[in-house]
């Protein structure tokens, strides 16, 4: 069964970045028609779609973070990670990495759902 | 568009059926997934594509969509169900985006 598990610091200084890394384990990074995403919770709120990656490196980013969100997979490790620049306590949340399964043909092609994350890191943004 | 919207909190009786809306644009091309989030808990995919449940949601759980309304049903609510709901589209702006829906908690009485 395919697990993901997030790491990385769970305290960020304002205007400093954000890393975190996915590492999946139990089935391949490199599957078909899957791709990689990173979703977020800010305490008390709802879910936030970060971005999303493919098997080959092209990244998907929420327009409200492109200019500061990166991307990126590491086959090799079988990882995955996200970095996110000149962060502010806005950008504190829980954050969960997924993967991404779609639909590949058809009338609803490009219909997509997460199948399986990561327990979640609580990343907090304070000096 | 890019938005989702669903339903206000509902209550619903133990044993009894509650069918929770999600509504966008997009559902009239993309097809809704659901995700059912319990307190300090990761999202759980409870269902997706036409009406599909992964393995281990029990069949009470129940998916349709029609026009741009997509609707998750629970026929027969447990205790255990009682979560935050969430419904996700992809955007059909043609710009690759995805977007949720901001939740309807359901609590079951």
């Amino acid at each position: 069964q395919l697990q993901l598990q997030e790491s990385g610091s769970g305290l960020v200084k304002p205007s400093q970045t954000l890393s975190l890394t996915c590492t999946v384990s139990g089935g391949s990074i490199s599957t078909g028609d899957s791709s990689w995403s990173w979703i977020r919770q800010p305490p008390g709120k709802g879910l936030e779609w970060v971005g999303y990656i493919y098997n080959d490196g092209r990244p998907h980013y929420d327009p409200s973070l492109k200019s500061r969100v990166t991307m990126s997979v590491d086959r090799s490790k079988g990882q995955f990670s996200l970095n996110l620049t000149s962060v502010t306590a806005a950008d504190t949340a829980v954050y969960y990495c997924a993967r991404v399964v779609y639909i590949s043909s058809g009338y609803y092609a490009g219909s997509n759902w997460f199948d399986a994350w990561g327990q979640g890191i609580l990343v907090t943004v304070s000096s | 568009s890019s938005e989702l919207t669903q339903d206000p909190p509902v209550s619903v009786a133990l044993g009894q059926t509650v069918r929770i809306t999600c509504q966008g644009d997009s559902l009239r091309f993309y097809y809704a997934s659901w995700y059912q989030q319990k307190s300090g808990q990761a999202p759980l995919l409870v269902m997706y594509g036409k009406n599909s449940r992964p393995s281990g949601i029990p069949d009470r759980f129940s998916g349709s969509t029609s026009g741009t309304t997509a609707s998750l049903t629970i026929t027969g609510a447990q205790a255990e169900d009682e979560a935050d709901y969430y419904c996700h589209s992809r955007d059909n702006s043609g710009n690759h985006l995805y977007v949720f829906g901001p939740g309807t908690r359901v609590t079951v009485l």
